[in-house]
């Protein structure tokens, strides 16, 4: 089955300085690829997906790269602020948002 | 709406004893999952339904049983607790087919047991 590996565990960056992310899959044949946000106390939120028909895709300061050959998807934050800070989880699957495979999570901490 | 919604928020039990998760929807989505979170491993797939009177099992299944009997709810047994199920769990709902089929998080059940 897949299997996502996702690096750091843990992020810390200054105020306005760029994160990332970075996760590796081992299923050939998946192709949806979700980055969620999950505060404290909360449920994960979904803030970017890309599919595997695609290479790029971005949305205000949050970005995700896909690389298909190698089997691996960046999350790339810039200009970060301290709402950023949260925990970050990839996901992998091959149907859509059914079933997916989480990665291991990233605590990003953005310091004032 | 009120989105995913899921009871109790906290909960502690013995070992042995049987409970109930409750999740409901009120965003009509056909797909409803169970996830368990433990630290450093992310979320796991427990079970997860594509409709009404169709449930399968996840990546880890095992001491869970489901069941959907309408569409809005989706509860998650736990039959005979254990230590291991010490964890906090999410219930997910989305719609099915391809397109934009976003998975809506409740904001979990932490449940201990003892």
């Amino acid at each position: 089955g897949e299997n996502v590996e996702q690096h750091p565990s843990t992020l810390s960056v200054q105020e306005g300085d760029s994160a990332v992310i970075k996760c590796t899959y081992s299923d050939s044949a998946s192709n949806y690829f979700p980055w969620y946000k999950q505060e404290l106390g909360k449920g994960p939120q979904l803030i970017i997906d890309i599919r595997s028909n695609v290479g790029e895709k971005k949305d205000q300061r949050i970005a995700v790269t896909l690389n298909k050959t190698a089997k691996h998807f960046s999350l790339h934050i810039t200009e970060t602020q301290p709402e950023d800070s949260a925990v970050y989880f990839c996901a992998a699957s091959r149907g859509g948002a059914q079933k997916l495979v989480f990665g291991q999570g990233t605590r990003l901490t953005i310091n004032p | 709406n009120a989105g995913v919604t899921q009871t109790p928020k906290f909960q502690v039990l013995k070992t042995g004893q049987s409970m109930t998760l409750q999740c409901a929807q009120d965003m009509n989505h056909e797909y409803m999952s169970w996830y368990r979170q433990d630290p450093g491993m992310g979320l796991r797939l427990i079970h997860y339904s594509v409709g009404a009177g169709i449930t399968d099992q996840g990546e880890v299944p095992n001491g869970y049983n489901v069941s959907r009997s309408t569409t809005e709810d989706f509860p998650l047994r736990l039959l005979s607790a254990a230590p291991s199920q010490t964890s906090v769990y999410f219930c997910a709902s989305s719609y099915s087919g391809g397109g934009a089929n976003e998975q809506y998080f409740g904001p979990g059940t932490r449940l201990t047991v003892t």
